[in-house]
């Protein structure tokens, strides 16, 4: 089964700061992957997904993350955050092949003070 | 129309009680999904739905029980829950259930007494 890794559960950024939010998964094969967010007292939101094609995948609101396959590795990425970033973000990778299962990271939660 | 909406927001129910959860989707998605949530923890699937039919069952005690009245609908009878059940109940949807993206709905804010 795949599971997936965040590793910083919280960070704290000023206004203006670059972010990386790290994610690995496990699985051997290949995988679709994606980042979600979370802003308060909001749903679940796709931020940016990876199939195919170019590893260096852009979302909304300026979001990108990068592919390594090598390193199992999907990062998120935002040269400059703002206060409105403030939320929670969720990597998840999904088992390519038909399979609906998509299996969540715990999730990383994000704070930028003005 | 690209939302799930789900109903109600919040429900607090007792061990002895039966209720249900309903989701809903305009959006011509054939998959349906329920999550569920604990605080602090990453959403976790527990059912799916592909063109009405249950495709995926990740071991879910029977005291949930799914139901796909037609492609737009999804619901969720709860009975005799216990206190560890209480959570955030989440619905998605997708296009047929493939290798697609999820969308989900706000959820439903469960407690039990």
């Amino acid at each position: 089964a795949q599971s997936v890794s965040q590793h910083n559960h919280h960070v704290i950024l000023s206004e203006a700061a670059s972010l990386e939010l790290g994610c690995n998964y496990s699985y051997g094969g290949t995988v679709n992957l994606f980042w979600y967010v979370q802003y308060p007292g909001q749903h679940l939101q796709l931020l940016l997904k990876y199939f195919s094609g170019d590893p260096l995948v852009k979302g909304i609101k300026g979001f990108e993350a990068e592919f390594i396959k090598s390193k199992f590795s999907f990062n998120l990425r935002k040269p400059s955050v703002q206060w409105s970033d403030t939320a929670e973000y969720f990597c998840a990778v999904m088992i390519s092949g038909g399979y609906q299962k998509v299996t969540f990271g715990i999730g990383t939660k994000l704070q930028v003070i003005p | 129309d690209t939302e799930v909406t789900q109903t109600p927001k919040h429900l607090v129910m007792g061990m002895t009680n039966k209720k249900s959860l309903k989701c809903e989707q305009h959006m011509g998605h054939r998959a349906m999904y329920w999550y569920k949530q604990k605080a602090k923890k990453p959403p976790e699937l527990m059912f799916v739905y592909s063109y009405e039919k249950l495709s995926i069952n990740e071991s879910v005690p029977s005291r949930f029980s799914p139901e796909c009245p037609n492609s737009s609908l999804l619901n969720l009878h709860l009975h005799a829950l216990q206190p560890e059940d209480s959570a955030l109940y989440l619905c998605a949807s997708s296009f047929s259930g493939g290798e697609e993206t999820q969308y989900f709905g706000p959820g439903t804010r469960l407690l039990v007494l």
